[in-house]
């Protein structure tokens, strides 16, 4: 069975870049596409954007072409880079596979803050 | 963008008792090619990953015991778990993924009374 563990810095200061690994174990990253989604502190979860063997595409509006996500085949990880944090990139972070068309395999998430 | 309204945010349900929880989708969510509902159910414990539970609005995903069930008319969606045992205790929240940005219900805490 698949497993995702997403790691990083747990503080990240205003203005500086937030950057994210999703490790996955128990299969491939090949052949899937990979999610990375956060949910802020008392709102809902939040779909910020995805990879398929490096396409990738952002869709949340608040992300603003600030995110960049990559894949690492040889070490079976998905990372997020999220540039220019503000407190509204506060948020636990969830790294995710694709299964086809379905949002199958989720990591535990990681908790982010942006402060100073 | 395809607004989720879930309902309700909090549920406390006796042992043994159905539970049921429903979403409300802003547009339709059905794929006009393969006519699936793009409407997910996850289940969501503490210091656990989400767990899918239901696709495609009423496909229960392998391994998800036969009590919990989804079902769809229109844009409202449903899941209902038949007889709620203590392990059922969690958060559940439902997911649209027909089109961009991929949208979520708020989440319903479901307790036993």
């Amino acid at each position: 069975q698949v497993r995702l563990q997403e790691s990083g810095p747990g503080l990240v200061k205003p203005s500086e870049t937030l950057s994210l690994t999703c490790t996955v174990s128990g299969g491939s990253i090949s052949g899937h596409y990979w999610g990375w989604l956060r949910q802020p502190p008392g709102k809902r979860l939040q779909y910020i954007g995805d990879i398929y063997f490096g396409a990738d595409r952002d869709y949340y509006p608040f992300i603003n072409n600030r995110l960049a996500i990559s894949v690492d085949t040889s070490k079976n990880q998905v990372s997020l880079r999220l540039n220019s944090v503000t407190t509204a990139d506060t948020a636990l972070y969830y790294c995710a596979r694709w299964r086809g068309d379905i949002l199958a395999d989720w990591g535990r998430g990681i908790l982010v803050t942006v402060s100073s | 963008d395809i607004v989720i309204t879930q309902s309700p945010d909090s549920l406390a349900v006796s042992l043994g008792e159905r539970a049921t929880i429903t979403c409300k989708s802003s547009q339709s969510v059905l794929h006009n090619s393969n006519k699936h509902h793009y409407l997910s159910w996850y289940q969501h414990k503490p210091g656990q990953p989400p767990r899918l539970l239901i696709y495609w609005a009423s496909t229960r995903e392998s391994g998800v015991p036969d009590r919990f069930s989804g079902s769809a008319s229109g844009t409202d969606f449903t899941l209902t778990i038949s007889s709620l045992q203590a392990e059922d205790v969690a958060i559940y929240f439902c997911l649209q993924h027909i089109s961009a940005p991929y949208t979520f219900g708020q989440g319903t805490k479901l307790e036993i009374k």
